[in-house]
């Protein structure tokens, strides 16, 4: 089946740092979805990217639609402690349809952000 | 807060026992999705209904199954638990096909 390979695996910067990680596929996604999961919550909404080569900011994220459609990529500006958490990339599965359900999820980044 | 309540929160039980989890969606989402979430498996998609129907099934044992019911909550019936079922549970629900996923805080199961 389709996966998706995300890196790095985990993160240590400090407050005010920018961020980068990206995520991989061996296989063509239509869409890119970027959600970050707290401790003890679900997996929140981040970034709907739909294009290649889609650039779209939602506050001090950006994330990017590769070309090739093989691959994303999230950055956050100026970090804050809040920022702490999993990030994970996800991406609709197409074998058997094209269902947003049936998401393939990265294996996640946990970040963690020191004041 | 977005919108999915599922309930129990926590809930610990014996192997071989059975349980329900429970899932309501967002107002207006037709979807519902569930997913489990295990330390070495990472999030894996289980089963999807839309407006009471199985619309998708995913990595589900046999020996669990779902339901979503008229007023389009769902349920998730777990059975003949192992230890390696332990983990979270979450649900997930969307306007339809097409729509971004909105998940719930889960349930995580831990099976003694």
């Amino acid at each position: 089946g389709q996966q998706l390979n995300q890196s790095p695996q985990s993160m240590f910067i400090q407050e005010g740092e920018d961020v980068s990680m990206n995520c991989t596929s061996s296989s063509i996604f239509n869409t890119w979805l970027w959600y970050k999961q707290d401790p003890g919550e679900g997996p929140v909404l981040l970034i709907a990217l739909y294009k290649a080569g889609e650039l779209t900011s939602n506050g001090r994220l950006t994330a990017q639609f590769g070309i090739t459609r093989k691959d994303s990529f999230l950055n956050i500006s100026a970090s804050i402690p809040s920022d702490v958490g999993i990030y994970f990339c996800a991406g609709p599965q197409t074998a058997g349809g094209t269902s947003y359900g049936k998401l393939t999820f990265g294996q996640g980044t946990i970040l963690t952000v020191h004041p | 807060d977005s919108g999915v309540t599922q309930t129990p929160k926590h809930l610990i039980t014996a192997t071989g026992q059975r349980v329900t989890l429970r899932c309501s969606p967002r107002s207006g989402d037709l979807s519902v999705y569930w997913y489990q979430q295990s330390l070495d498996q990472g999030l894996q998609f289980l089963i999807q209904y839309y407006n009471g129907e199985e619309r998708a099934k995913g990595n589900i044992l046999e020996r669990f199954s779902a339901q979503q019911f008229p007023d389009l909550h769902s349920e998730l019936n777990l059975s003949s638990l192992e230890l390696g079922d332990s983990a979270l549970y979450f649900c997930a629900s969307s306007v339809g096909v097409g729509s971004p996923l909105h998940f719930g805080n889960g349930t995580r199961l831990t099976v003694t």
